[in-house]
């Protein structure tokens, strides 16, 4: 699986937008981007996902570069909910049968009152 | 709402005692997945179902056994618990292929002494 590169912390003031960066330079043609957050105590949840384009959701926004060797996770409008550790993935289109997710050890994200 | 069920929450055990996690989910998904997380770490896969009937070893399947006894169920059977086997323990379930997202439990937090 191809590697990411994400900062180890962030802090972020409530109700600011907050932009998490990713580096996957040997990302291949093939491969998604995935990003998941981890509250405190509980398991990881699935944010957004994309492969060329710019998506958005309800959660967050996933803005890919043009040679999609960085993407950033953009959460619009930080709040006290959204301190979490994120996870940038990278997941090859699947020939068949099931996904395997390799996670890194993510960005932890700080949102201060 | 149930999602993905993990029971128990906690446990803890002697080294050398045997324990089964049990996980069920209620989305008639496919695919179900056993992770461990360790302390500051990112989630390790241990073993995968792509499908009812099949399972596969993942990333750290040594010292584990899993069943899945039926579409909804997926069990991680540790034989002799071991000291090193301490850890976060979470189940995840997705639909199979097209890059679905996985749906992950709160985890079994299991303390070998």
């Amino acid at each position: 699986d191809a590697k990411t590169t994400q900062p180890n912390s962030m802090e972020s003031n409530e109700e600011e937008p907050v932009h998490l960066p990713c580096n996957h330079s040997t990302i291949s043609g093939t491969d998604y981007i995935h990003w998941y957050r981890q509250l405190p105590s509980q398991g990881p949840e699935y944010v957004i996902h994309g492969l060329t384009s710019n998506v958005n959701n309800r959660m967050a926004s996933l803005a890919i570069a043009e040679d999609r060797k960085s993407s950033t996770l953009i959460l619009h409008r930080a709040t006290l909910r959204d301190a979490a550790v994120y996870y940038c993935i990278l997941r090859l289109l699947p020939q068949g049968g099931s996904e395997k997710l390799v996670f890194g050890k993510g960005t932890k994200l700080t949102v201060n009152p | 709402n149930a999602g993905v069920t993990q029971t128990p929450k906690f446990q803890v055990l002697k080294t050398g005692q045997s324990m089964t996690l049990q996980c069920a989910q209620d989305m008639n998904h496919n695919s179900m997945y056993w992770y461990r997380q360790d302390p500051g770490m990112g989630l390790r896969l241990i073993y995968y179902s792509a499908s009812e009937g099949t399972t596969d070893k993942g990333e750290v399947p040594n010292g584990y056994n899993v069943s899945r006894l039926n579409k909804r169920e997926f069990s991680l059977r540790l034989e002799s618990a071991a000291p090193s086997q301490t850890s976060v323990y979470f189940c995840a379930s997705s639909d199979w292929g097209g890059n679905q997202p996985q749906h992950f439990g709160d985890g079994t937090r299991l303390s070998i002494l």
